[in-house]
């Protein structure tokens, strides 16, 4: 099984601000990586798919970039609405697997 | 507007079943693979199983034990977790969400879904 770390767990921000996520594989998953964001009671948003493709509908503040092993999510300047928590997910190899999250707060 | 909605969810007891319903409204239903993913309270999300457009394929969590049966009906837009011998770490939100994209042809990895579009969840509680 292909294990994801997330790091921070938790980035503390203020508005304005430009948040760096990482995640890294436990082996190469290529490009196939994807993004999340899920705010409290909501289902997850797609944000970024195959590493560094923005999903519709997606503001460009979002970015996504890397490959291989370590990849790296940039918002590049908060908005209020982006204080939520961040997931990867690899569809490289089943099981199909998501990192722990990071928690963008304020 | 796609949409999916999940339901058969509630309260069982350990040892128990439970079957989930996920009714899709708003895409071709019977082009996309789907998905389900649970969140327990608290917890990140867990990929829990994936089923291929035409059910050739099906994928499960080792964790489930093949506890866990998906399948789909694609005539009523229709997806379907029989969930048995239900333990308390079942205890989640579960989601159905559908693929990105349809994904014939592809091969390898290129086959392997990502989750756009996710139903509200449905809440299932494993307790004595």
């Amino acid at each position: 099984e292909i294990v994801l770390t997330q790091s921070p767990a938790t980035l503390s921000l203020s508005p304005g601000e430009r948040a760096t996520l990482s995640c890294r594989a436990s082996q190469s998953v290529s490009s196939f990586l994807a993004w999340y964001q899920q705010k409290p009671g909501q289902a997850p948003r797609l944000l970024v798919y195959d590493a560094s493709n923005r999903a519709a509908g997606i503001p460009a503040r979002f970015s996504g970039s890397g490959s291989g092993t370590d990849f790296t999510l940039t918002i590049s300047s908060l908005e209020v609405e982006d204080f939520a928590v961040y997931y990867c997910q690899q569809r490289s190899n089943w099981p199909l697997t998501f990192g722990g999250g990071t928690k963008v707060e304020i | 507007e796609v949409r999916l909605v999940e339901s058969g969810g509630g309260l069982v007891k350990p040892g128990g079943s439970l079957r989930l319903s996920c009714t899709a409204s708003g895409l071709t239903f019977s082009s996309y693979n789907m998905n389900w993913v649970r969140q327990a309270p608290g917890k990140g999300l867990e990929w829990v199983s994936s089923i291929s457009s035409t059910s050739r394929y099906i994928y499960y969590a080792e964790s489930l034990e093949g506890r866990f049966t998906s399948s789909r009906d694609n005539a009523k837009n229709s997806l379907y977790l029989q969930m048995n011998s239900l333990r308390v770490e079942d205890t989640a939100v579960y989601y159905c969400a559908r693929d990105l994209k349809p994904r014939n042809p592809c091969s390898g990895s290129s086959c392997n879904p990502e989750f756009d579009y996710w139903g509200q969840g449905i809440l299932v509680t494993v307790s004595s």
